[in-house]
């Protein structure tokens, strides 16, 4: 199994519709992010938890919502689903400190109609 | 924020030639990865290199950090190192990792 598992892999919904985007690691890491990627614009962080009770926005959260279930759940929620939405989206964990690297998940190719 | 930029952008090379990918960061960092994310998507980690130089096969990678920049080997190339290739390091806050936009390489036979 991966260390980091995405659903769906590949998603297609129609303007104003509410998706979740769901995230899953068994690394056991505390930290976890969602990343956004766009083409020529490298990924950009959209939130990100270090712990459980711990959320916060990063660079580009306006129109996104997330919830930290548990430690190993972290997941993504468009609430009016955009055109200019449609993008991968790219889950995330660390281990914390400087010296831990980041493992990614395969991805979610997201499409708005 | 801190700013990463990558050179070159895109990159076509034929299969067998070497190549050396850049990345310049504008501030002081104390982590910095590479990654590859090949033709379907998926994202690999490939070093770990906040300082000094690192060797994977035919991948090498050389970060000097007092002069901002880092820089990745890839020698003998082939048609399977094609994908973006994406320096980031970690923000000011130390929160997460700040991405390059990248560059493109495409390895034909």
């Amino acid at each position: 199994d991966a260390d980091v598992t995405q659903t769906p892999r590949n998603r297609i919904t129609k303007t104003g519709k509410r998706i979740m985007l769901e995230c899953s690691q068994t690394k056991g890491h505390d930290r976890m992010y969602w990343y956004r990627q766009d083409p020529g614009l490298g990924l950009r962080l959209i939130y990100y938890s270090f712990d459980v009770k711990d959320i916060n926005k990063g660079e580009i959260s306006d129109g996104y919502s997330v919830s930290r279930q548990a430690q190993a759940k972290f997941s993504l929620s468009l609430e009016s689903a955009i055109p200019n939405q449609t993008a991968l989206y790219f889950c995330a964990t660390s281990g914390g400190g400087l010296g831990y690297g980041y493992t990614f998940g395969s991805g979610t190719r997201l499409t708005v109609v | 924020g801190i700013q990463v930029e990558q050179s070159p952008p895109d990159l076509i090379l034929q299969e067998g030639a070497n190549s050396t990918l850049r990345c310049n960061f504008s501030d002081s960092v104390n982590n910095l990865q590479w990654f590859h994310q090949n033709p379907w998507g998926q994202l690999i980690n490939l070093f770990y290199i906040p300082s000094g130089t690192k060797q994977n096969g035919r991948l090498s990678a050389t970060t000097v950090a007092t002069e901002r920049y880092s820089l990745l080997y890839i020698s003998s190339s082939q048609t399977t190192d094609s994908g973006v290739y994406f320096c980031a390091v970690i923000n000011q806050a130390g929160t997460a990792l700040i991405f390059g936009k990248g560059t493109t390489l495409s390895v034909s036979s």
